[in-house]
């Protein structure tokens, strides 16, 4: 049973650009989970999403950040013109229901030059 | 809101020795869960030991246990007879056990060298 995937693992942008992360949840889980962690800091939560629906996504900046996660396929975390604070892993985690065990993929290292 | 604050921003131990690392939440539920991460230089995140708050006894798993203190809001991870592959930072984190709650919170980590 493979693991979170997250793709892709490092990403290099400049200012302005989009940045996409994928997260591919653990077989038989429809929940996930972005956390972010900026450099010497623990993970902050941004988004809790199921299949089609954002649950909490009051960790997120209201600006330029936005996540879905659709009936098929991977869940995307977008950045529309990144800046160099954007800079940070981004870790995307996955549950079978809510309140059940948070399994980690292996995050998106994201700089922006 | 909830809070995990871990003061020791940095810890050492020698190979074979044991270690306690600490962390303390604020909270004002009374129903959560409790958990100690372990991020390796590879920063993935592997899950060490969880905590239930509603249980009066310690979790253990193999050379880790914990110290539940509930009414002192304490959490702190002990290793024991620690290895080379302990070396990793530690993040304590909490969970609300509310039906509304699914995000972890985390402290900002203790980093733990271990000495040959």
């Amino acid at each position: 049973n493979a693991g979170v995937m997250q793709n892709p693992r490092h990403l290099v942008r400049r200012r302005g650009q989009e940045a996409r992360l994928r997260c591919s949840p653990m077989k038989g889980h429809s929940h996930v989970y972005w956390y972010r962690q900026l450099p010497e800091e623990g993970l902050k939560f941004m988004v809790y999403l199921q299949k089609e629906n954002i649950i909490d996504e009051s960790g997120m900046p209201k600006e330029r950040f936005s996540a879905e996660f659709p009936k098929e396929g991977p869940s995307i975390l977008r950045i529309q013109q990144v800046v160099r604070g954007d800079s940070a892993a981004y870790f995307c985690a996955s549950s079978t229901y809510r309140g059940n065990e948070q399994f980690f993929g292996p995050g998106t290292r994201l700089t922006v030059l | 809101a909830q809070t995990v604050t871990q003061s020791q921003p940095e810890m050492s131990v020698q190979e074979a020795e044991t270690v306690t690392l600490s962390c303390t939440y604020d909270t004002s539920e009374s129903d959560y869960y409790l958990f100690w991460y372990k991020q390796p230089p590879s920063r993935q995140m592997i899950l060490v030991i969880r905590q239930e708050a509603y249980k009066q006894q310690n979790a253990t798993e193999n050379r880790f246990s914990v110290n539940f203190q509930k009414a002192a809001k304490s959490f702190s991870l002990k290793i024991s007879d620690s290895q080379l592959g302990d070396a990793a930072m530690y993040f304590c984190a909490y969970r609300s056990g509310e039906t509304s709650g699914s995000r972890l919170t985390f402290g900002e980590g203790t980093q733990l060298t271990v000495n040959p």
